[in-house]
């Protein structure tokens, strides 16, 4: 799996929109980029993942540059129960293993 | 509601005494797994299973059995647990078809004196 790279921590004001980059250079072809995130001690929770299109679902945004090695989750209108760390995983889809780095902390503020 | 149960979500027992922590999903789910998450080192894969009777070893698997007899069910063994299997753990399942992301159990925090 290609290694990742992400801010150890951002903050964000409520309602506003929160961008959390990641860094992935050594993304192969053939390799997604996922998104999860884990709230206080529960157990993670997947988010989004995408190839090389934009994604968008109903938790997030997700977008991919043209050359894939990076991306940015986006979180439209922050909430407080957004503040969680999120996790960044670039692995081959249908691939068993997850490994998840140290992710970004993301505190969310009234 | 979909979802994994682990049971139970927090245990303290003593060095060597066999436990079992149990995983069960309600999805049809063909993969699972079990991870445990420690300060400083992440999660990390300890086994996990393609399908009935179809187990292999994660990346720290020492210490740990599984078994798959049944679909839905996917028990972790600490045979004679020690201190340093202290940690949080994970169960998560998803199906083999589309890989839309892994659905986790809410954790089992285990406590070896």
């Amino acid at each position: 799996d290609a290694k990742t790279t992400q801010p150890p921590s951002m903050d964000c004001a409520e309602g506003r929109a929160a961008n959390l980059p990641c860094n992935h250079s050594t993304i192969s072809g053939n390799e997604y980029v996922y998104w999860y995130r884990q709230i206080h001690s529960q157990g993670p929770q997947y988010i989004i993942h995408g190839l090389k299109n934009n994604e968008t679902n109903e938790m997030a945004s997700l977008i991919i540059t043209e050359d894939r090695k990076s991306s940015t989750l986006i979180l439209p209108h922050a909430t407080l129960r957004d503040t969680a760390v999120y996790y960044c995983i670039v692995r081959l889809t249908g691939f068993q293993k997850l490994v998840f780095g140290t992710g970004t902390r993301l505190l969310v503020s009234p | 509601e979909a979802q994994v149960t682990q049971n139970p979500r927090y245990l303290i027992t003593v060095t060597g005494k066999k436990l079992t922590v149990t995983c069960s999903q309600n999805m049809n789910h063909e993969y699972m797994s079990w991870y445990r998450q420690d300060p400083g080192l992440g999660l990390r894969q300890i086994y996990y299973s393609m399908n009935v009777e179809v187990t292999d070893k994660g990346d720290v698997p020492e210490g740990y059995k599984v078994s798959r007899k049944e679909k839905r069910n996917f028990p972790l063994i600490l045979e004679s647990p020690s201190p340093n299997q202290t940690s949080l753990y994970f169960c998560a399942s998803r199906p083999q078809g589309q890989d839309y992301g892994y659905t986790f159990g809410s954790g089992t925090r285990l406590t070896v004196v």
